[in-house]
């Protein structure tokens, strides 16, 4: 498995303004990805991060929306911008690692509140 | 399209009593099921998988599923359940049909488990 962080753990932000979330991983793994949980909701993809190029975004997700960085292969981050309330849910990062057999192992999430 | 139909909302079950969470799966190509949990505030926690082999997989915490092909399912079971099992499980899956290991996750059952 891997250890994985993310940043913050909540945070409560104003209607129109971008917060970037923070996802590092204590080893090098394959994949890398970013899901939205809705209140009350199940799991949803939002997309895939690639290392060194643009992200593979799921249908609904735009990169405008949610700019989605991986400089490395530990590292990545996920922006929500021009936030509104509708976007108040946990965010979380998963990461698939080299010989995982296809396990995604999940971070601990971020809890987005947009007032 | 894959999908995961979790058909109960929550379960209700005494402590020290057999527990079962329903899961059922529609894929193309061979199935790969996953069972995460999520504890209040926590991001979602590895159970179990099945990708190939006995049908029978034995995971964390005492946890085990039967991968059943015929029925297209992939019940989650405990013999004996304790208080500290309460939480929000979560079926998932993907399959040799799909690109970049994309998972598709049920909507979630309750467990409450009561003294």
């Amino acid at each position: 498995s891997a250890v994985i962080s993310q940043k913050p753990s909540r945070d409560i932000c104003q209607r129109g303004t971008s917060l970037t979330i923070q996802c590092q991983v204590d080893s090098q793994v394959t994949m890398m990805f970013w899901y939205r949980q809705q209140p009350g909701q199940s799991l949803t993809l939002i997309a895939t991060a690639n290392q060194g190029s643009e992200a593979t975004y799921e249908s609904g997700f735009v990169i405008d929306k949610f700019p989605i960085s991986r400089p490395n292969l530990t590292f990545s981050t996920l922006t929500v911008s021009n936030m509104s309330p509708e976007d108040s849910s946990i965010y979380l990062c998963s990461v698939m690692v080299a010989g995982g057999r296809d396990t995604q192992y999940f971070g601990p999430g971020t809890r987005l509140t947009v007032l | 399209a894959q999908s995961v139909a979790q058909p109960e909302d929550q379960v209700n079950v005494a402590e020290g009593n057999p527990l079962t969470v329903k899961c059922t799966y529609s894929v193309s190509g061979n199935p790969y099921l996953f069972w995460y949990v999520q504890y209040p505030n926590r991001g979602l926690q590895f159970l179990l998988k099945y990708i190939t082999g006995d049908n029978l997989v034995k995971g964390s915490y005492g946890f085990e599923a039967e991968f059943n092909k015929s029925q297209t399912s992939f019940h989650l079971k405990k013999p004996s359940a304790l208080v500290s099992d309460s939480a929000l499980y979560f079926c998932a899956v993907s399959s040799t049909g799909t690109a970049g290991n994309m998972l598709t996750f049920g909507g979630g059952t309750r467990l409450m488990v009561k003294p």
